[in-house]
């Protein structure tokens, strides 16, 4: 079946614009995830939903970042006023239950803030 | 603070042999490993699993346990010059965070033909 879907797959905008970011979870599954991968950096956690809800945005870097899930499937990432730290790449997963389970990770989206 | 540590590599390995990755983690209470790899320019890839102290065998890759120890480590059988990638690591720890993946830095493993 069909992977986690995300859009854009390249976002490229100037330092203080706002940039949206999208999430297509897999059919099915109930927890959706976000997060970051900066160069030489690891991967960090940035936000957790369980359907619509999110229980845990303790990753959120700050104030500038939100996100929001719909009808339990897609999710979206927004960063109002950019800056170019948060030049990364935004991976969002998937798991069918949240708890101890396998996440399957979507293409990314490469963000790069001019 | 939660940590996961892997040796950062390069690790160099020639075709058909066994490339050995480690991985260690600092919240005795883990429940829940994983191996992702991650070519260079791509999202990670879930490759391997493990819950339980042992042996888990899936093709050519094994996945060992030990919470003992706080070690889990990747074996990757008759090595392919496909299986170069970085190798993250990742954990689910315990408490109320049990759907939060904390990663390792990744070994990169490149297989020479």
């Amino acid at each position: 079946g069909a992977g986690v879907s995300q859009s854009p797959s390249n976002k490229v905008t100037e330092k203080g614009k706002d940039v949206e970011l999208r999430c297509d979870p897999i059919s099915g599954h109930t927890a959706l995830y976000w997060y970051r991968q900066s160069l030489g950096q690891g991967l960090e956690f940035l936000i957790y939903f369980q359907g619509n809800s999110a229980p845990d945005k303790s990753g959120l870097p700050s104030d500038r970042f939100s996100a929001e899930r719909t009808g339990g499937s897609v999710s979206t990432l927004t960063i109002q006023r950019t800056q170019q730290e948060d030049s990364a790449v935004y991976l969002c997963a998937s798991s069918l239950q949240p708890s101890n389970q396998p996440q399957h990770f979507g293409d990314g989206t490469r963000l790069s803030i001019l | 603070q939660k940590e996961v540590e892997q040796n950062s590599g390069p690790l160099s390995v020639p075709e058909g042999a066994i490339a050995s990755l480690n991985c260690t983690y600092s919240d005795r209470g883990s429940q829940s490993f994983f191996w992702y790899r991650q070519y260079s320019g791509k999202s990670p890839e879930l490759i391997m699993f493990i819950y339980s102290n042992g042996d888990k065998e899936d093709g050519r890759f094994t996945a060992q346990l030990n919470k003992a120890s706080q070690y889990v480590s990747l074996l990757i059988r008759d090595s392919q010059p496909s299986d170069s990638a970085t190798y993250l690591c990742a954990v689910i720890g315990s408490g109320g965070s049990n759907y939060k993946l904390t990663f390792g830095k990744g070994t990169l493993l490149t297989v020479n033909p």
